[in-house]
């Protein structure tokens, strides 16, 4: 089975410019999730989402934003990027049938953001 | 803020010694899991103990509940340089977000 595939890998933008990364979860898997880890904040919540529909929400400002497509791949958007937004952006899949994450969640690579 | 607090914050230890990590949270739980990250990939799900649980076995590791202290413990015995990495744990709070700790930098000398 193919794990959880993150594209780009890297990416570089520049400060106001938006970003869009993909997410192709475990085949089969309906919940995605988004975090955003960096040195100093360690991993931070960023959305869930299960079946089209998000299912909980980080506290991140608006310019975060996702959404999850009928097949269950998901992207996130960043618009108005900040020097602050340069971080590593781990998906992570599971089968995830309730809210509580009572199954384990599989991870791809993520992709390194650099804002500049 | 984190749910889950690792400790310590890095160790360093020598190959075929056993290493230790622990885990406190603040809020109720369901479940408690840990993971290992290497450098610059993603996470890997290592073990999932559930609150009714006292401690479980996977290979080498060897993972205990307290939900009484709101503690775990990650014991990795005869420790391999393979070993070398990240090690989080994640708790499922209330507000049904999986959230993760600062992490320990696990070093496994050769």
């Amino acid at each position: 089975k193919a794990g959880v595939t993150q594209t780009p890998r890297y990416l570089i933008k520049t400060r106001g410019q938006q970003v869009t990364l993909s997410c192709s979860p475990i085949s089969g898997h309906r919940s995605v999730s988004w975090y955003q880890q960096t040195p100093g904040q360690g991993l931070q919540f960023l959305f869930e989402y299960f079946s089209e529909t998000q299912r909980n929400k980080g506290n991140f400002p608006g310019r975060f934003s996702g959404r999850q497509f009928s097949n269950s791949r998901s992207e996130m958007n960043v618009s108005t990027l900040e020097l602050g937004d340069s971080a590593l952006y781990l998906c992570a899949s599971s089968t995830g049938q309730q809210s509580s994450y009572n199954s384990p969640l599989h991870f791809g690579n993520g992709t390194r953001l650099t804002v500049t | 803020s984190q749910q889950g607090e690792e400790d310590p914050q890095a160790l360093s230890i020598q190959e075929g010694e056993n290493a230790t990590m622990n885990c406190s949270y603040k809020t109720s739980i369901n479940n408690l899991q840990w993971y290992r990250q290497n450098s610059g990939r993603g996470l890997v799900h290592l073990i999932l103990i559930r609150s009714n649980e006292r401690e479980k076995h996977s290979g080498r590791l060897r993972v205990t509940l307290d939900t009484s202290k709101k503690s775990s413990s990650l014991l990795i015995t005869a420790s391999r340089a393979a070993d070398t990495a990240s090690y989080f744990c994640a708790t499922d709070s209330a507000n049904s977000k999986l959230t993760f700790g600062k992490g320990i930098t696990l070093s496994v000398r050769p």
